[in-house]
């Protein structure tokens, strides 16, 4: 199986900038996945990382490390709206490619 | 589009009593997965179906759960003999390809009393 470790809870100023990593052990990796969840409501997909580097999408950006079994997320110019919890996924080769999600960073954005 | 819709979105139910949840995918998606969701918990895997065919259990899925994918389209999960550890919330989500990411509904909220 796959063990996908994440911190629990960050706080951060609403303005800056803020770094959620995840690590994971795992063979035969095929991609990470971010999603954000707000409370109540349904994961929403943020971005995909399958090669190391850093994919840039808007105040997001993502970043893997095949080697170092590590990814982080960036969030830029945080705004209130941001709070929310922060999921790290992932997928391995075989079988049917299912996703194996970490237990979320809660994220709280404070003025 | 109109996103993955599941229903009823909230769900109380007394011990022992059996429910049914629906899902329907995104039309033009062919996979479809369940999830389970406690607080302060990732979504824990559940099921998986490539059309009708129901590719993978988890071995957490104990034989109260059983769940259908009849004609490709929308699926059912329906929990036999609910036990207050049943609570949780239930999501479904689908994809169109392997590579692709899951796109979630917002859940079926379970409450065992």
């Amino acid at each position: 199986g796959q063990n996908i470790d994440q911190p629990t809870e960050m706080t951060a100023t609403e303005g800056a900038i803020v770094q959620i990593n995840c690590t994971y052990q795992t063979s035969g990796f095929n991609g990470l996945f971010w999603y954000q969840q707000h409370a109540g409501e349904a994961p929403t997909f943020l971005s995909y990382n399958v090669l190391d580097g850093l994919e840039e999408k808007g105040r997001f950006s993502s970043f893997l490390s095949r080697s170092k079994g590590y990814s982080y997320l960036l969030l830029k110019e945080l705004q209130m709206k941001d709070s929310a919890s922060y999921l790290c996924a992932v997928r391995v080769r075989g079988g049917s490619y299912i996703p194996t999600f970490g237990r979320g960073t809660s994220l709280i954005v404070h003025p | 589009d109109t996103g993955v819709s599941q229903d009823p979105r909230h769900k109380i139910t007394k011990r022992g009593q059996n429910v049914t949840f629906r899902c329907d995918p995104i039309s033009e998606h062919n996979r479809l997965y369940w999830y389970r969701q406690t607080l302060g918990q990732g979504p824990e895997f559940l099921t998986y179906f490539q059309n009708e065919a129901q590719l993978e259990k988890s071995r957490l899925l104990s034989d109260r759960f059983s769940a259908e994918r009849p004609k490709g389209s929308f699926s059912t999960l329906e929990i036999q003999r609910t036990e207050q550890g049943d609570s949780a919330m239930y999501l479904c989500a689908s994809s169109l390809e392997t590579e692709s990411p899951l796109h979630f509904g917002n859940g079926t909220r379970l409450t065992v009393t």
